[in-house]
């Protein structure tokens, strides 16, 4: 069965500074591989995803992500964060073996220093 | 998103009862979810549709029915609500295969008294 991990369940960043979120996944095949963002009291909105090709992918606000297999990680950077982007962050799988179903991971609460 | 509506957003019930809540999408897509967000739990799968009338369980689906009569309407039912079900359900569409990700409804908060 397929899981994922974000390990951190809180981080608090200064403004300006830069973001790494861990995401770390358990799956045989090729995964699918998502972030997504929850501002409070919203619902999740698409932040990028990796099926193939450049293991470095872009997304919107400025975030990206790097797939290394080796290591089963998925983990979304950002090189200077703004207090906007305080919010929860969540890490999924997916693959066509298990069906068109994600998984998530239990979340990422970042908070923004000013 | 403009394309997925759920209904209603608040609610509270009491134990015991039957709860009904809609997610309703416009953009005709196959697949639709049901999932549950908890604190440290993340969100967790309960039902999903790849079809209508073609539905199947997730991994926290005791207590929860779903029915799909419209490609546009995905239904889950509380037969008979308990306090554990107390949570935000997010209702999600996909057009296709694993790769093209979710679009999220705003979700529905339930408080079961």
């Amino acid at each position: 069965a397929q899981s994922v991990t974000q390990p951190d369940i809180h981080i608090t960043v200064s403004e300006g500074a830069s973001l790494e979120l861990r995401c770390n996944y358990s799956y045989g095949a090729t995964p699918y591989l998502f972030w997504y963002v929850q501002s409070p009291g919203q619902g999740l909105q698409l932040l990028l995803k990796y099926f193939s090709g450049d293991t470095l992918v872009q997304g919107i606000k400025g975030f990206e992500a790097e797939f290394k297999r080796s290591q089963s990680s998925f983990n979304l950077r950002k090189p200077s964060v703004h207090w906007s982007d305080a919010a929860e962050y969540f890490c999924a799988v997916g693959s066509l073996e298990y069906g068109n179903k994600l998984v998530f991971g239990a979340g990422t609460i970042l908070r923004v220093k000013s | 998103d403009a394309g997925i509506t759920q209904s209603p957003r608040h609610k509270v019930t009491e134990t015991g009862t039957p709860v009904t809540l809609r997610c309703h999408q416009t953009e005709n897509h196959r697949y639709m979810y049901w999932y549950r967000q908890d604190p440290g739990h993340g969100l967790r799968l309960i039902h999903y549709s790849y079809g209508v009338k073609d539905t199947d369980k997730g991994e926290v689906s005791d207590g929860y029915s779903v029915s799909r009569s419209k490609t546009e309407d995905f239904l889950l039912t509380l037969e008979s609500a308990t306090s554990s079900q107390t949570s935000v359900y997010f209702c999600a569409i996909s057009e296709g295969t694993a790769n093209y990700g979710y679009t999220f409804g705003s979700g529905t908060r339930l408080t079961v008294v």
